[in-house]
């Protein structure tokens, strides 16, 4: 009974290459959330995604940053021509449900993806 | 946007010793969920509050939600090393996402 996976756990790239993260969310699960974590910080919400569409995008930067998740596969968070102030941890969460009454929903969060940009 | 400030930052107590940490905020939430993550992982959830003056509790663990909804506190009995992490306050308001404080970050001495 897998939670949800993320790959890779680490991952560098150096300023101008592209990071690609992915998430498997857990196994009846179609709703997917991406944060990003700072140092000392909390989460801040990026993107929630279900399958093949994008509901919610509002946290996530304009240019450079874009997310899927696809029928088949797992989500995918890419951020083209990286620079360093996107070194941050890169949480995927899932859920059995989305927004509507979302106080009462349980976020599943994977082990995140520790992006370091050289 | 609705902020979820978190008191205090950081909190380093002995074993045996009780703690309150709390989480406040100017606007009124629906509900406000706590999670703890641990050092190179993800936040896992403890509990949600939805109703004004709730308590809940789990094991030594007490959680508060404020009457007026724009404020919770945890309350832990006994602090165990066990219990060292970053507790965080999460909350959902007209938005509906999800909005995190940046956490209290414990440490329990043994």
């Amino acid at each position: 009974n897998a939670g949800v996976m993320q790959n890779p756990r680490h991952l560098v790239r150096r300023r101008g290459q592209e990071a690609r993260l992915r998430c498997s969310p857990m196994k009846g699960h179609s709703h997917v959330y991406w944060y990003r974590q700072l140092p000392e910080e909390g989460l801040k919400f990026m993107v929630y995604l279900q399958k093949e569409n994008i509901i919610d995008e509002s946290g996530m930067p304009k240019e450079r940053f874009s997310a899927e998740f696809p029928k088949e596969g797992p989500s995918i968070l890419r951020i083209q021509q990286v620079v360093r102030g996107d070194s941050a941890a890169y949480f995927c969460a899932s859920s059995p449900r989305g927004y509507g009454g979302m106080g009462n929903i349980k976020l599943f969060f994977g082990s995140g993806t520790q992006l370091s940009v050289l | 946007t609705q902020l979820l400030e978190q008191s205090p930052q950081f909190l380093s107590i002995q074993e045996g010793e009780n703690l309150t940490v709390y989480c406040n905020s100017s606007s009124v939430f629906s509900s406000l969920q706590w999670y703890r993550q641990e050092p190179g992982e993800g936040p896992v959830l403890l509990v949600t509050v939805v109703t004004g003056g709730e308590v809940k509790k789990l094991k030594r663990l007490t959680f508060q939600f404020g009457d007026a909804r724009k404020d919770s506190s945890l309350h832990i009995t006994a602090a165990q090393p066990g219990d060292t992490g970053l507790y965080l306050c999460a909350g959902t308001g007209g938005s509906e996402k999800l909005v995190f404080g940046k956490g209290t970050k414990l440490t329990v001495n043994p």
